[in-house]
């Protein structure tokens, strides 16, 4: 059975500070990643996308992917009380979009003011 | 960028009745839609897979004679959860890919049986 793991939380990070979050996956053929954040009662919305080993960066966001380890993770630099909301981290294992995603349970974060 | 709408955003019935559930998709057309549950504390699982104009594909545990779906245009799927217990009550929410292939989300629907 196809697992995403994440910490759920809550995790505390101060305003200005980098939060980072961290999600791995058990099936070694996945092939895309992604990133959404969840507002409490709301639907999730898109952060980022990542399909090969290494960083990408948009904005205050990099994502950073590890297949090897099976591994990817989201960094807020800067980070704003507006970040505060849960975080889900998605796998895909087809190699052509997004198509089938397998949800982490999500990782609540907390920008302190 | 492309937006999709669901509706109702919230509703309450009793155990027992139907109750139906809109996807669309305002400025593109969705071949493929997606149906996901979100029990609280919990994350998106994915029901089934909508296709325009053919039978809607479910996941392992999900019971197609309860959780009826029909995509029966480019830009509308429905979600009929059919004699609904407490047990259902969940949030719904459904997705759709545009052309390049970008997932966008509805806005979800709160169900209460009661």
């Amino acid at each position: 059975q196809k697992e995403v793991e994440q910490n759920s939380g809550p995790l505390s990070v101060p305003e200005g500070a980098i939060a980072s979050l961290n999600c791995t996956y058990s099936d070694r053929g996945s092939q895309s990643f992604f990133w959404y954040r969840q507002y409490s009662g709301k639907s999730p919305e898109l952060i980022m996308f990542i399909y090969s080993n290494g960083d990408k960066e948009d904005g205050r966001f990099t994502a950073q992917l590890n297949k090897a380890s099976q591994y990817v993770s989201l960094l807020i630099r800067d980070s704003q009380p507006s970040d505060s909301a849960t975080y889900l981290c998605a796998v895909n294992s087809s190699p052509f979009g997004n198509e089938k995603l397998t949800f982490g349970t999500g990782t609540r974060l907390t920008i302190i003011p | 960028g492309a937006v999709v709408s669901q509706h109702p955003s919230w509703v309450i019935c009793k155990s027992g009745t139907s109750v139906k559930i809109e996807c669309r998709s305002l400025d593109f057309q969705a071949t493929t839609m997606f149906w996901y549950r979100q029990f609280p504390k919990q994350s998106l699982m994915l029901m089934a897979t909508s296709n325009e104009g053919s039978k809607a594909t479910y996941e392992q545990g999900v019971e197609k004679d309860k959780f009826l779906i029909n995509h029966a245009s480019l830009t509308l799927s429905t979600l009929t959860v059919t004699s609904a217990h407490p047990e259902d009550s969940s949030f719904y929410i459904c997705s759709a890919r545009d052309a390049t292939g970008e997932l966008f989300f509805g806005e979800g629907s709160r169900l209460t049986v009661l």
